[in-house]
């Protein structure tokens, strides 16, 4: 069956430090792949997404490129401030962003001042 | 516009009751898919409602149902409840193909 697999923490970081977040997946087909991010105390809210290979998904500085050839969609942000404290959490759907979500076990990012 | 909201915001429960949430969907949207999300771990899909049937279900016992009203609001029904059951439940909905948007959730603490 479909998984992802990501880089799991806790990691914490200076703000204005450089932020890669690792996740790759095996699904069948073509899935669509999505970051959420869980802030304390809230429910999940995507940050962005990607539906076909090579396709860049971006949004409040992050950026997620699909990349069918090497099975990945690693998060990257070029710097980070004290407010993306969060969990962050990598997924797949095998159509739009309907169909049930399969996540990874999440990251838990805290930035320093 | 009011977002997915769901209810109680928390629960506390003995082992072996029965235990009902609740959930109203975004405005727009037909489709509600619940998940259950245990302390530090991704959530997992329970399963998934559209026009008021079960169209998706993912690997949980048939201790856990649902339903869907033609309003398109929501409730998950557990029964018999265990200690491993306690976890944040996350209701979602969507409407086509489109993404899903997520509700603030339910802590369920079993005891």
């Amino acid at each position: 069956g479909n998984s992802v697999t990501q880089m799991e923490g806790p990691v914490t970081l200076s703000e204005e430090a450089f932020l890669t977040i690792n996740c790759t997946y095996t699904a069948t087909g073509y899935p669509s792949l999505f970051w959420y991010v869980q802030y304390p105390g809230e429910g999940l809210q995507l940050l962005l997404k990607a539906t076909k290979a090579d396709d860049k998904g971006s949004n409040k500085g992050f950026e997620a490129t699909y990349r069918k050839e090497t099975t990945s969609f690693h998060l990257e942000k070029g710097s980070v401030q004290v407010s993306d404290s969060a969990v962050y959490f990598c997924a797949l759907s095998d159509r739009g962003g309907s169909e049930k979500l399969v996540f990874g076990k999440g990251m838990k990012l805290t930035v320093n001042p | 516009d009011a977002g997915v909201t769901q209810s109680p915001t928390h629960l506390i429960k003995t082992r072996g009751q029965q235990v009902t949430l609740r959930c109203s969907p975004k405005s727009g949207h037909d489709t509600v898919s619940w998940y259950q999300q245990a302390l530090g771990q991704g959530p997992q899909f329970i399963f998934q409602y559209y026009e008021e049937e079960e169209r998706q279900r993912g690997n949980f016992p048939d201790r856990f149902s649902g339903h869907q009203f033609p309003n398109y609001s929501s409730e998950l029904n557990v029964n018999a409840l265990l200690l491993g059951d306690s976890a944040l439940y996350l209701c979602a909905s969507s409407h086509l193909l489109d993404e899903q948007f997520f509700g603030p959730g339910t802590r369920l603490t079993v005891l």
